[in-house]
């Protein structure tokens, strides 16, 4: 089974922290997601990756930035934290290689609240 | 307006009951998924359909391209289908999903 693991289930961070929200995936997916959920809202992405060092802002970059210096690995970090970053943020990944329409995968979400 | 809809935004029903949400989108597609997501966040896939009707166990998916419209129908429902179901797509020559805002369901023994 595909698995995304993100590095924490719960963060709580002060205002003005640098946060860094790992993500690491085992099936050598191309494809890489971070996406906020909030309520009302549902999920909306904010970057994506579809291979090493590549990068695409999604539809809510702002006040965030991704890495990806291994396939297995995108890291979403917020720069400077702030309450409105409040959320639940999950990670997806799926196979990519020009193949259209697979599945997505996500994480089990971390839930982040800046104090 | 949202560019995926569901309806209805909250559902509850008795178990055994037949349960349909739906989704319903305005953009040109190459797939819609249906996820379902249980209280502690994980999202996990249910089903990916580009045409016609797809069925696993209880659950039956169906889409009429024309008409923009997916429906997820489960049948004899059970207090563990308890969860957010949520419809989204994949637009046309991008693997970038869009999603509905979910359906909340509870059944209730």
């Amino acid at each position: 089974d595909v698995k995304v693991t993100q590095s924490s289930r719960y963060l709580v961070k002060r205002t003005g922290e640098k946060v860094f929200l790992e993500c690491v995936q085992d099936m050598d997916h191309e494809n890489m997601f971070w996406y906020r959920q909030d309520p009302g809202l549902g999920l909306r992405l904010i970057y994506f990756s579809y291979d090493v060092k590549m990068k695409e802002k999604g539809d809510i970059p702002e006040g965030y930035s991704v890495s990806r210096e291994k396939k297995e690995r995108f890291s979403l970090i917020l720069e400077s934290a702030s309450t409105n970053q409040t959320s639940m943020y999950l990670c997806a990944s799926s196979f990519g290689q020009g193949v259209r329409n697979t599945e997505a995968f996500f994480g089990q979400g971390t839930r982040l609240t800046v104090v | 307006k949202n560019e995926v809809e569901q309806s209805p935004q909250n559902l509850t029903a008795q178990e055994g009951e037949f349960i349909t949400i739906n989704c319903s989108y305005s953009v040109g597609i190459s797939a819609l998924h249906w996820l379902q997501q249980h209280p502690g966040g994980g999202i996990v896939s249910l089903f990916m359909l580009s045409s016609g009707k797809k069925k696993h166990g209880r659950l039956i998916a169906t889409i009429n391209i024309q008409e923009k419209h997916s429906s997820l129908h489960i049948t004899a429902s059970h207090p563990r289908d308890s969860a957010v179901y949520i419809c989204a797509v994949s637009r046309s020559n991008t693997d970038k999903l869009i999603f509905g805002t979910g359906t909340r369901l509870q059944v209730f023994p």
